[in-house]
């Protein structure tokens, strides 16, 4: 079965800290990765994805992500965080090459910067 | 700005009563997927939709639950009777092709007592 694994639940660091937010998948067949941000009380938005091409990936406010495809992973990373960074991370995985249109999502990072 | 919209933003409902959620994709996006979000469980695949047609409810309990999407522009999340534990926020989102990403509503937060 498809799945997706984010091995922190609760990150949490200073401003100016770098940050690196694991997420594995196990999915038989060709893959689109995506990290997505949900900030308190609001609904996700995305943040980055990857589809094919070069594995390290930039996104919106500094963040980027690199696909491992020997380690089924695409971590996320941000060299020097922010308070504003303060929200939900989530890891998400669709089968590109397989028709499968389904998202699946991990449980979640939830990160708290502190000024 | 094309986004997904959904209703009401907030629910409060007695236990044993029909919930009705609605979503409007983004024009012409032909995929539609309902999602729950619970501090336990986190985001959990209810169903979905390709073309109207549902292609996967398996994450959906079928004896209260029922997701239809009677036009292009709207699709239902029914719950009948609901229960204290369908206490969450369900979000809807949708895309236009395989490779592109979901775009998320903001959600209907429901409260069952």
């Amino acid at each position: 079965a498809q799945s997706v694994s984010q091995h922190n639940h609760h990150v949490i660091l200073s401003e100016a800290a770098s940050l690196e937010l694991g997420c594995n998948y196990s999915y038989g067949g060709t893959v689109n990765l995506f990290w997505y941000v949900q900030y308190p009380g609001q609904h996700l938005q995305l943040l980055l994805k990857y589809f094919s091409g070069d594995p390290l990936v930039k996104g919106i406010k500094g963040f980027e992500a690199e696909f491992i495809k020997s380690k089924f992973s695409f971590n996320l990373r941000k060299p020097s965080v922010q308070w504003s960074d303060t929200a939900e991370y989530f890891c998400a995985v669709n089968g590109g090459g397989s028709g499968t249109y389904k998202y699946i999502f991990g449980t979640g990072t939830r990160l708290k910067v502190l000024a | 700005d094309a986004r997904v919209t959904q209703t009401p933003r907030h629910k409060v409902t007695e236990m044993g009563q029909e919930v009705t959620m609605r979503c409007q994709p983004i024009l012409g996006h032909n995929t539609v997927f309902w999602y729950r979000q619970t501090m336990m469980q986190g985001l959990e695949l209810l169903a979905y939709f390709r073309n109207r047609a549902p292609l996967d409810d398996s994450g959906m309990p079928k004896d209260r639950f029922s997701a239809e999407m009677p036009d292009a522009t709207l699709a239902t999340l029914k719950i009948q009777p609901s229960e204290p534990r369908d206490s969450a926020v369900y979000f809807c989102a949708s895309s236009d092709n395989l490779n592109t990403e979901a775009f998320f509503g903001q959600g209907t937060r429901l409260t069952v007592v």
